[in-house]
């Protein structure tokens, strides 16, 4: 299967630990994107990589939260000195510029900080 | 206010159609999405339709949209109970193509 791949899909943290998730991407798709979801809510954009370069940012990504796709490949999304307001679903989602850019969703990494 | 925005609850019996809506407010948006979610995971994409279309069948889903009245909206015919899920539209904005604005979603329930 090539779908969008998170890992890991559940992580429980202190608060104040830091914490990454990786995402890789269906292997042709240029463009990845970052997004969270807490409960009762759709998810909403952080961040958007084309190919390697981050193109654009939401002021939801405070300067604790940082977000890498160094070869144009996976990426990463650090949360440095977690709080309990980060607990939510962080989503990575992929698509090709060439091929009609349809956006498509891993499953979801859970982050809870207690 | 909202820029994309859903009812919360829709219920339906089994064989029924169900009709699922959505608003949104953004008259550039290029391509409007209907995703589904079950329980603990992640979205599933449904299906899409350009912005120019006013029309897009897909076996039993099928996507209608009024770009005059920005309404967009899902029918699924024959609904089953592994269609129980939330249901969201999203719309791209054509100033940003990698942010998707999604609505709270829609609880669909179908009881047997």
């Amino acid at each position: 299967d090539t779908g969008v791949s998170q890992d890991p899909r559940h992580k429980i943290t202190k608060r104040g630990q830091n914490v990454t998730f990786r995402c890789d991407p269906i292997s042709e798709h240029n463009r990845l994107y970052w997004y969270r979801q807490t409960l009762g809510q759709g998810p909403e954009f952080l961040t958007y990589f084309q190919n390697e370069a981050q193109l654009e940012k939401s002021r939801l990504l405070s300067d604790r939260f940082s977000a890498e796709r160094p070869k144009g490949s996976f990426s990463t999304l650090e949360i440095q000195r977690t709080e309990q307001g980060d607990s939510a679903m962080y989503l990575c989602a992929s698509s090709s510029q060439v091929l009609g850019n349809t956006i498509y969703f891993g499953e979801g990494s859970w982050l809870t900080v207690v | 206010g909202e820029d994309v925005e859903q009812s919360l609850f829709l219920s339906v019996r089994e064989g029924d159609s169900s009709v699922i809506n959505c608003t949104y407010t953004d008259s550039s948006s290029t391509y409007l999405y209907w995703y589904k979610q079950e329980p603990g995971a992640g979205l599933q994409l449904l299906t899409y339709i350009f912005s120019n279309m006013d029309m897009k069948q897909d076996q039993r889903l099928t996507v209608l949209l009024n770009k005059k009245d920005k309404h967009l909206s899902l029918r699924i015919a024959d609904t089953q109970t592994g269609d129980s899920a939330i249901y969201f539209c999203a719309e791209s904005k054509a100033r940003s193509q990698g942010n998707l604005i999604f609505g709270k979603g829609t609880k669909l329930s179908v009881k047997p």
